[in-house]
């Protein structure tokens, strides 16, 4: 069974730009979750999509932005970039209903704000 | 105050010895899940145990077993005979609030670096 997919691994933009980051969940898996990771912060919860719903969005401005789509897949929107958005952007899965809602991680986009 | 607090920065163990990861969590849900996740240098998480806050038993999976310790609010991981391959970044996280409630977001710890020495 194949995993959580991100794309691109790897993302360099340059100040005020916007970025787009992508994420396939586990088949059968209706639930994103997104979480950025930059040096000295751990990570932090973003934003949680299930059914192509936003359902609850963590401590960021709305410079950060995203969606889903009928096939669950999620995309995560920066835009006017700034330099501390620099971090791993890790994307999550979880099917729920079951009895634990265990999120299975991606290998997470690294973006290089410049 | 912090959600969930691991203490131990860094951490080095010899190969095959047991080790014990440390977590804390504060919460004042009676219903809460626990979750440990390695990240090998590569930066995926990987997740490897899970613990209800109502499982009476300790969670276990394969070399991988959780001390839960519901009224010290610790939750640490045992790994057990310890290879190469378990150098790693180890975080500790918490759901607060019943599956299913809306609740699903992960609180995570600060994480504690493991090094196995051959």
């Amino acid at each position: 069974e194949a995993g959580v997919t991100q794309s691109p691994t790897h993302l360099i933009k340059t100040r005020g730009q916007q970025a787009t980051l992508r994420c396939s969940p586990i088949s059968g898996h209706t639930s994103v979750y997104w979480y950025q990771q930059a040096l000295g912060l751990g990570l932090q919860f973003l934003l949680w999509y299930d059914e192509g719903e936003e359902r609850n969005r963590g401590n960021f401005p709305p410079r950060f932005s995203g969606r889903q789509f009928p096939n669950y897949s999620s995309e995560l929107n920066v835009n006017a970039l700034e330099l501390e958005d620099s971090a791993l952007y890790l994307c999550a899965s979880s099917l729920r209903g079951y009895y634990t809602d265990t999120q299975y991680f991606g290998p997470g986009t690294r973006l290089t704000v410049l | 105050a912090q959600k969930i607090t691991q203490t131990q920065p860094g951490m080095f163990v010899q190969e095959k010895e047991a080790v014990t990861l440390d977590c804390t969590y504060d919460t004042s849900d009676q219903s809460y899940g626990l979750f440990w996740y390695k990240q090998p240098s590569s930066g995926e998480m990987i997740f490897l145990i899970y613990q209800g806050s109502y499982d009476e038993q300790n969670a276990t999976e394969g070399r991988y077993s959780l001390n839960f310790q519901k009224a010290r609010k610790s939750a640490n991981l045992v790994i057990s005979a310890s290879q190469l391959g378990d150098s790693a970044m180890y975080f500790c996280a918490m759901r607060e609030g019943p599956t299913n409630f809306g609740n699903e977001k992960l609180t995570f710890g600060t994480g504690t670096r493991l090094t196995i020495i051959p």
